[in-house]
């Protein structure tokens, strides 16, 4: 059965504490996987990797996927209150583009002024 | 970026009745469009695949006849919730896909979700 799976499923830390935000899946035929960040609405895209081992980065926050070990971590630096939200990773597989995608459960990431 | 909006945002109503949801796609045309709905402290969980011009593809345990899928054109996809009842209530959210130009690469960008209550 394909499954994503992340990790810690909730984290609580204070203002510029780094965090890390692990994702692995065990999918057929891995096409790319996403992050993405919900706050009280719905998810923003935040990164889309399908290459191993190069690093995409916006802000204080990047991304890197490991094919190898079917996973990819989430980086937050300097952390600020506003970075408080429910963080998704999904996966795109399929023989077929469907584009459909499979969510983690997300880690809900708490910071504490 | 894309942009992709829902109305309504949110809506309660009675048990037994139908609700419309709809999800569009502002400055982009969308060949697919996804729905989803998410329980409280849930993640998001896949319903259809919405394609314009054609079936919805439903994921298995999604009732078709229950939750109606049309994609009428390249902006525009509606979901339906029939005879409703309180077992409905959730967030439901669509999303739509845009191709980024590469062979596996594409992003979804997500409507900003409408809320159900059902009572």
């Amino acid at each position: 059965e394909d499954k994503v799976v992340q990790s810690p499923l909730s984290l609580v830390v204070h203002e510029g504490d780094t965090v890390t935000l692990n994702c692995s899946y065990e999918v057929t035929n891995f096409r790319s996987l996403l992050w993405y960040k919900q706050e009280k609405k719905a998810p923003t895209f935040l990164f889309m990797l399908t290459s191993s081992g190069i690093e995409k980065k916006s802000g204080r926050l990047s991304s890197i996927l490991d094919k190898k070990e079917l996973s990819s971590i989430l980086n937050i630096t300097a952390t600020q209150t506003g970075d408080s939200a429910i963080y998704l990773c999904a996966v795109n597989h399929g023989s077929s583009n469907t584009g459909k995608l499979i969510f983690g459960q997300g880690t809900t990431l708490q910071v504490k002024p | 970026g894309a942009v992709v909006s829902q109305h309504p945002s949110w809506v309660i109503c009675k048990s037994g009745t139908s609700v419309k949801i709809e999800c569009r796609s502002l400055d982009f045309q969308a060949t697919t469009m996804f729905w989803y709905r998410q329980f409280p402290k849930q993640s998001l969980m896949l319903m259809a695949t919405s394609n314009e011009g054609s079936k919805a593809t439903y994921e298995q345990g999604v009732e078709k006849d229950k939750f109606l899928i049309n994609h009428a054109s390249l902006t525009l996809s509606t979901l339906t919730v029939t005879s409703a009842h309180p077992e409905d209530s959730s967030f439901y959210i669509c999303s739509a896909r845009a191709p980024t130009g590469t062979p596996s690469g594409y992003e979804q960008y997500f409507g900003p979700g409408t809320r159900l209550t059902v009572t």
